[in-house]
């Protein structure tokens, strides 16, 4: 059965640092999401990653995949008070009807 | 373009009653999930539905039910109620011919006193 782990599950650093979360899976994956949930609020899509080497940016925020390692990494770049979220990966399996799992999410807190 | 609409948004209900929540995906989506994500924590598969039949089940109990439509829309229905279901129900819309993004509605927050 597919396991998605995600560390650290609490983050709290310093605006401007640059931190990386990490996301790791059990079994044999195509697809890989990053979202940003912001409290009471629904998800949002960052990214989707289908390829072993993927990696994709987005303003201060990159995500990679690696699926011989069976990982994925979000990094933060020079980390600004507005990216202070819940980030969660989710893993989708090789067949087509394969549920997508969650990580239980990892709560950034960007101090000023 | 609508996006992943959910309603409603909140709604209180008793131990014991009966819910159905509703949802309707992005225009040109036909596969819909539903997830429940209690506080704190990533949000748990429910099931989904493509072609108006559940493809796929979490681990979830019977009373945990749904439908989906010949427009996409869908419905989950939760039975018996438990203080347990407390929870933000979130509706998942996606298609294989569309992308490989899903697109989450806004939810609906069910508090079960």
């Amino acid at each position: 059965e597919l396991k998605v782990e995600q560390n650290p599950l609490f983050l709290s650093m310093q605006e401007g640092k640059n931190y990386t979360i990490y996301c790791n899976y059990s079994t044999t994956s195509d697809r890989l999401y990053w979202y940003r949930q912001d409290p009471g609020k629904s998800l949002e899509s960052l990214f989707v990653l289908l390829s072993n080497g993927a990696v994709k940016q987005e303003g201060r925020l990159m995500a990679s995949l690696d699926t011989k390692a069976r990982l994925s990494t979000l990094h933060i770049t020079a980390a600004v008070h507005d990216l202070s979220a819940t980030y969660f990966c989710a893993v989708k399996g090789m067949n087509r009807d394969d549920k997508i799992i969650f990580g239980k999410g990892t709560r950034l807190h960007i101090l000023p | 373009d609508a996006g992943v609409t959910q309603s409603p948004t909140h709604l209180i209900k008793t131990r014991g009653q009966q819910v159905t929540l509703r949802c309707s995906p992005k225009s040109g989506h036909d596969t819909v999930s539903w997830y429940q994500q209690a506080l704190g924590q990533g949000p748990q598969f429910i099931f989904q539905y493509y072609e108006e039949e559940e493809r796929q089940r979490g681990n979830f109990p019977d009373r945990f039910s749904g439908h989906q439509f010949p427009n996409y829309s869908s419905e989950l229905n939760v039975n018996a109620l438990l203080l347990g279901d407390s929870a933000l129900y979130l509706c998942a819309s996606s298609s294989e011919g569309a992308g490989n993004t899903i697109y989450f509605g806004e939810g609906s927050w069910l508090t079960v006193v």
